[in-house]
């Protein structure tokens, strides 16, 4: 059974960069027809598309947030990471980490809890 | 960017009644070479993560009552709620994945 568990710093001050953990357990991140994908929802309006990792290491970002958005694998610690640079008020949102199978649904299936990030002096 | 519009934004349904929830996308979500339509509708209850329903636009994901179902093709779609019940009340989203990800801005169902 696949979990998904995300983590990071819970306030973030403006213009510095916010790094989030999601910790894959009962799979590995770099194995399968996966990608796994980092969503956001700010607080009172609705879901945002971040990007996604594949589990090749390729990846691809929401035009809106690419100059400033990493996604990527740590294979050692079977981790998929975020990384947001030059973070504003806008940023502060739940964050989710999530598990594309796409030779399947191809759909959103698997989702952690999600960590909330507030940006804030 | 293909951009995702859900209607209506809210609906009050007496409960046991039906619920309908329509998403429209920019452009087709159909590829011809599998026929499949790019789509997927969930369910976001607070404090929870979002919930997969429905993917392919129709197939239930497993677990799902069988309440719910999705139909449509190419722009229009629906998510239909037959015979409502107290933990469906919930904001539910249509995603399309035909090309990179966008999330309609999400349908609130509460009961009447």
């Amino acid at each position: 059974q696949v979990q998904l568990q995300e983590s990071g710093p819970g306030l973030v001050k403006p213009s510095q960069t916010l790094s989030l953990t999601c910790t894959v357990s009962g799979g590995s991140v770099s194995s399968g027809t996966y990608y796994w994908g980092w969503i956001r929802q700010p607080a009172g309006k609705g879901l945002e598309w971040v990007g996604r990792v594949y589990t090749s290491g390729i990846h691809n970002y929401n035009p809106s947030l690419k100059s400033r958005v990493t996604i990527s694998l740590d294979t050692s610690n079977n981790q998929v990471s975020l990384r947001m640079t030059s973070v504003t008020a806008a940023d502060t949102a739940v964050y989710y980490c999530a598990r594309v199978d796409y030779s399947n649904s191809n759909a959103l299936d698997i989702w952690g809890q999600g960590t909330m990030v507030t940006i804030s002096s | 960017d293909i951009v995702m519009t859900q209607s209506p934004d809210s609906l009050a349904v007496s409960l046991g009644e039906r619920a309908t929830i329509n998403c429209k996308s920019s452009q087709s979500l159909l590829y011809n070479s599998n026929n499949k339509n790019y789509l997927a509708w969930y369910q976001h209850k607070p404090g929870q993560p979002p919930k997969l329903l429905i993917y392919w636009a129709s197939t239930r994901e497993s677990g799902v009552p069988d309440r719910f179902s999705g139909g449509g093709s190419a722009t229009d779609f629906t998510l239909t709620i037959s015979s409502l019940q107290a933990e469906d009340v919930a904001v539910y989203y249509c995603q399309q994945y035909y090309s990179s990800v966008t999330f309609g801005q999400g349908t609130t169902v509460e009961i009447k």
